[in-house]
């Protein structure tokens, strides 16, 4: 399996704050997705990126941006902390086939637990 | 829009017993991907099985296996001989082009001893 490490793994942090959470990744890949999880939602996708500084936005986008200057780390970034924030977030990356053919589903990272207080 | 449902926030089983957790979809595509993840305490994202829209045989891995069925957007997760280590989160997901993996809100598994 390719090697994704988020950081940090738990974040308390307070409401109107900027907080930015890491995910590395060793294997080259090309595609890097931030999804947040909740219960009842399942996981939602925030930004996704497609390639060095190629980013776009998903479902959930409002409140937070992203940054990808190296194609192994892909930054998430919430400018002002809210309590509706409070989640845990996932990375996660693309497996693709040396082709490019898509729909090897997705590796992700451990999770970082984020508390807006 | 594509969406997932699972109807089944939480299930039980009995060690040793066989259990099937329910997904459907909506989807207007002809194409597309689906994948059963399980997340165990750890909160760890471990994909289980996938299976292809374009395929018909049902996809399997070893005691996991899926009942894809297209035509009712139908794809239910079943689980054989569980064991206590399959107590955890299972996620259905979907997935049309690699910018979009849509997932079910969960179905919570215990399994008992």
């Amino acid at each position: 399996d390719a090697g994704i490490t988020q950081s940090p793994r738990h974040k308390v942090t307070e409401t109107g704050t900027p907080v930015t959470l890491r995910c590395h990744q060793t294997e080259n890949h090309r595609y890097m997705y931030w999804y947040r999880q909740d219960p009842g939602h399942g996981l939602r996708l925030i930004h996704y990126s497609y390639g060095v500084k190629d980013t776009d936005k998903g479902e959930v986008s409002d409140g937070y941006s992203v940054s990808r200057s190296k194609t192994e780390d892909f930054l998430l970034t919430l400018e002002s902390a809210t309590s509706s924030q409070t989640s845990v977030y996932f990375c996660a990356i693309s497996e693709m086939s040396t082709g490019g053919i898509m729909g090897y589903g997705y590796t992700f990272g451990s999770g970082t637990r984020l508390t807006v207080v | 829009a594509q969406t997932v449902t699972q109807s089944q926030p939480e299930m039980s089983v009995q060690e040793a017993e066989t259990v099937t957790l329910s997904c459907t979809y909506d989807t207007s595509e002809n194409n597309y991907y689906l994948f059963w993840y399980k997340q165990p305490p750890s909160r760890q994202m471990i994909l289980v099985i996938r299976q292809e829209a374009y395929k018909q045989q049902n996809a399997t891995e070893n005691r996991f296996s899926v009942n894809f069925q297209k035509a009712a957007k139908s794809f239910s997760l079943k689980i054989s001989d569980s064991q206590l280590g399959d107590t955890a989160m299972y996620f259905c997901a979907f997935m049309v082009n690699n910018n979009d993996m849509r997932f079910g809100a969960g179905t919570r598994l215990t399994v008992k001893p």
